[in-house]
């Protein structure tokens, strides 16, 4: 699985777009990118999944250059209920692969 | 749907006992599997299944044995408890009929201690 990497921690004001950057030099050609939220005591919840391009849900949107080797998670208007760690994950979409690498993700902080 | 539930939501043992995690999930998921994340850290994968009757190590085995009976249940077994088992368990699960494999759904997470 392809390596990631994530600032360990964002501070943002209330309202404020917040933006969170993924390296992923050596992504495969099959690989997706995968976004988790995780609040304090909970398991983590998916967030947004996307290929290339620009994906966008009611919660999210991804930015996925042309090269793949980055991607950036874009939270619009940001409340103190998004305060959570948000991990980046690249990997192979159905069985093609059984292990997921949760790094120690970023840690957004909402300030009111 | 309930999702995938654990219990206990918390335990505390003494070092040497033995406990049963228990996890279910009512999505008829072929794929589940077991993390631990420590205070500041990641998950790390403990055990994993594909189907009811297969079962693999992840990355933090030792110390823990799974099986997989049914497709809706997953018990992790911790044989004889160590403090270094102080974690909170996260189960999880996914299909790979969704064609998007990386969409788990996790459970509400079991705080352990041992000590």
């Amino acid at each position: 699985l392809a390596k990631t990497t994530q600032p360990i921690s964002m501070d943002s004001y209330e309202g404020q777009e917040v933006n969170i950057t993924c390296s992923h030099n050596n992504i495969a050609t099959n690989d997706y990118i995968t976004w988790y939220q995780q609040f304090p005591s909970q398991g983590p919840r998916f967030i947004i999944q996307g290929y290339k391009t620009k994906v966008t849900n009611e919660v999210a949107s991804l930015f996925i250059p042309a090269d793949r080797k980055s991607s950036t998670l874009s939270l619009p208007r940001v409340s103190l209920s998004d305060t959570a760690v948000y991990y980046c994950l690249v990997g192979p979409p159905g069985a093609g692969s059984y292990q997921l690498t949760f790094g120690k993700g970023t840690k957004l902080s909402v300030i009111p | 749907n309930a999702g995938v539930t654990q219990t206990p939501k918390f335990q505390v043992l003494k070092t040497g006992q033995s406990m049963t995690l228990q996890c279910a999930q009512d999505m008829n998921h072929e794929y589940m599997s077991w993390y631990r994340q420590d205070p500041g850290m990641g998950l790390r994968l403990i055990h994993y299944s594909v189907g009811a009757g297969i079962t693999d190590q992840g990355e933090v085995p030792n110390g823990y044995n799974v099986s997989r009976s049914t497709t809706e249940d997953f018990p992790l077994r911790l044989l004889s408890a160590a403090p270094s088992q102080t974690s909170v368990y996260f189960c999880a699960s996914s299909s790979f009929r969704t064609g998007s494999f990386n969409e788990q759904f996790f459970g509400p997470g079991t705080r352990l201690t041992v000590l």
